[in-house]
Formats: C-alpha cells, sequence, structure tokens
C-alpha cells in the first residue's frame, strides 16, 4: 500500500472549516484514500474515503486532486468534539486482505 | 445494539504473566483484526482472520497468539515472550472480507489498556 504524509499537528477556530492536508504521492490507480479519526483513548471511527471523485457525507468532504497524489478532508464547521487524530491511509481494494495501515496522523485541536 | 466490545478496558499484569484480551462483536462480521497502539504512534497490525478457524500474521505478531473457534470472537493472548507488553490493544472488525466491494469500513472496539509491571 502506497504510503502518506500527514502535518503532525493543525490547531482550528471553533465553527470555522479544518482541513486536513495528505500526501499520496505514490497512489496507484487501484488504491482508496481512506480516513478515519481517533478520540483520545478511543477506537478509531471511518470518516470518509473516495478513488478519483470529490465525496462527501454527514461527517466530512474529501477532496482529491486530479493527479491524485493528495487529498484534503474538510471538516465543514468544526466542534470541540471533533478533536482527535486524524489518519490518511491508501489501500487497495483487494479481494480478501483488508488491513489498513495507520500512520502517525494529524493531531487536530479545536480551539473554543 | 450492535457493535464490538473488548474487556476490560484496564489490565494490569505481572511481569512474565501470560494474560488474555477479550474481543466479542455480534456485528456478523467476517473478518476481525487486533491492533497496538503505543503512546503517540499511529496503530500497528497483531494478527488478522477472515474466517473461523483461520488467521494470519500481522506486522508484529512475535509474542501474541489468537485463536478465531467462533466467527464473533477473536481472543489475542499475549504471552512473556513478548518484550514490551505494555500498550492500547484495539480489535476491529469488518463485514465482508472476502468482498471485491471497494468499501470495507473497519469497526473498532473500545480499547484494553494494558499495563505490565
Amino acid at each position: 500500500d502506497a504510503k502518506t504524509t500527514q502535518p503532525t499537528s493543525m490547531d482550528c477556530a471553533e465553527g470555522r472549516a479544518a482541513n486536513l492536508p495528505c500526501n499520496h504521492s505514490t497512489i496507484s490507480g487501484n488504491e482508496y484514500v481512506y480516513w478515519y479519526r481517533q478520540i483520545h483513548s478511543q477506537g478509531p471511527q471511518y470518516i470518509i474515503h473516495g478513488l478519483k471523485n470529490n465525496e462527501t457525507n454527514e461527517m466530512a468532504s474529501l477532496i482529491i486532486t486530479e493527479d491524485r497524489k493528495s487529498s484534503t478532508l474538510i471538516l465543514p464547521h468544526a466542534t470541540l468534539r471533533d478533536t482527535a487524530v486524524y489518519y490518511c491511509i491508501v489501500r487497495k481494494s483487494n479481494f480478501g486482505n483488508e488491513k489498513l495501515t495507520f500512520g502517525t496522523g494529524t493531531r487536530l485541536t479545536i480551539i473554543p | 445494539d450492535g457493535g464490538i466490545t473488548q474487556s476490560p478496558k484496564y489490565l494490569f499484569r505481572k511481569e512474565g504473566q501470560n494474560v488474555t484480551l477479550s474481543c466479542e462483536q455480534n456485528l456478523n462480521h467476517d473478518a476481525m483484526y487486533w491492533y497496538r497502539q503505543d503512546p503517540g504512534q499511529g496503530l500497528r497490525l497483531i494478527y488478522y482472520s477472515q474466517i473461523v478457524n483461520d488467521f494470519q500474521k500481522g506486522d508484529i505478531a512475535e509474542g501474541y497468539s489468537v485463536s478465531r473457534e467462533k466467527k464473533e470472537s477473536f481472543p489475542l493472548t499475549v504471552t512473556s515472550a513478548q518484550k514490551n507488553p505494555t500498550a492500547f490493544y484495539l480489535c476491529a472488525s469488518t463485514l465482508a472480507s472476502g468482498s471485491h466491494r471497494s468499501y470495507n469500513e473497519q469497526f473498532f472496539g473500545p480499547g484494553t489498556r494494558l499495563t505490565v509491571l
């Protein structure tokens, strides 16, 4: 699976949009971009995933560049509950093996 | 409510003792996983199982053992051979391990924090 690079930490004011970048310059054509987040001392939680097109769900939006070498997770109106570590993961859509490779992620702190 | 349970939340053991961490899911998921997390680090895969009575080593399997006798249960044993067992252990499951679907969200349990004294 392709490696990802994320900033170690970011701050965002409450109520503003939080934009979390992720570089995955070695991504291949059949690899998807997944985002999970982990609130302190809890298990990670799935947020969103995408292949080529931008995606949006009730939690966030995912913007993938045309060359697919980077992406941005957008939390449109950040709240204090969004303070967490956010993991960007790239994985193949293989038959069978579903393991995820977690890096160190971005620690997002929402400032009141 | 459906979900994944891990027990206990906190566990203390003396050095040299084996300890078994419980993971149960009632989501009817096929695949289950065990991860280890150290402070300030990401998750590392210990073992995973795609079907009952079958499991594979992950990236850091040494010093650990698992069993998958039932679909809903995937216990992890931390043996005395594990050099640094103190960590946060997370169990996860996925609906369809043998599917061609692109989307297979992993559901995580609340975790067990193991401290070896």
